[in-house]
């Protein structure tokens, strides 16, 4: 299938920082990627869609000012949780289609706020 | 009402034996579904797409029935390797397309 990666893998940081995590195709183009997280023992939530060269589209209760998504390229896309709290610990995870709706998942990182 | 809903599980299996998860789906849009596994603190990974009446492939065998708006799956001669969460997903359809929605997971656990 296809190559889909994420970075970093594990982060852990202080309440009231930024993190950035990087989802890359890595041998496909992808116009639109995907967010989501996923908080123990629940299934994955989508939090946004990511467009290639336009704006993110959230889903309703996501808010757009602290999960910043860039998808700068056809190949990358970012998610920055912004002014990270404890209660946004959580697993997150990136996925990209390569035809039709197949998506492929990122390996997810898992988010630690202190 | 969730829009994908999965049998809660647990499910306990001897290796060899055949195990089935369901799901229905409310959102009578959707157009193509799948099932994902996914394994303790790691990302999903495809197991089947599922687009018209059902699919087969090798011992996994998913099938669709648009009427009922259900989606089912059963796994013959069970592995200890099959030891997952199974997770039931529609794609959302209509002007959504390209959105999955995740039922919660039926978790199974085969024990030699």
């Amino acid at each position: 299938g296809a190559v889909v990666s994420q970075h970093p893998s594990r982060v852990i940081c202080k309440s009231g920082t930024s993190v950035k995590i990087e989802c890359r195709s890595l041998d496909f183009q992808a116009t639109t990627m995907f967010w989501y997280r996923q908080f123990p023992k629940q299934s994955l939530m989508l939090m946004a869609t990511s467009n290639e060269g336009s704006k993110a589209t959230y889903e309703q209760g996501v808010e757009k000012d602290k999960f910043l998504i860039n998808h700068a390229s056809l190949t990358l896309s970012t998610l920055t949780v912004t002014s990270a709290h404890p209660e946004d610990s959580s697993f997150y995870i990136c996925s990209a289609s390569l035809v039709g709706d197949t998506q492929y998942f990122g390996p997810g990182t898992r988010l630690t706020v202190l | 009402r969730k829009e994908v809903e999965q049998d809660p599980g647990p499910f306990n299996v001897p290796e060899g034996a055949t195990v089935a998860f369901n799901c229905t789906y409310s959102n009578s849009a959707s157009q193509s579904f799948f099932w994902y596994r996914q394994d303790c603190r790691k990302e999903p990974k495809l197991l089947m797409s599922v687009y018209s009446s059902g699919n087969e492939d090798g011992r996994f065998t998913a099938q669709l029935n648009r009427a009922s708006q259900y989606i089912s799956l059963l796994i013959r001669d069970s592995k200890l390797s099959d030891s997952a969460t199974y997770l039931c997903v529609a794609n959302a359809g209509g002007t959504s397309y390209g959105k999955l929605t995740f039922g919660q997971g039926t978790i199974l656990t085969v024990h030699p």
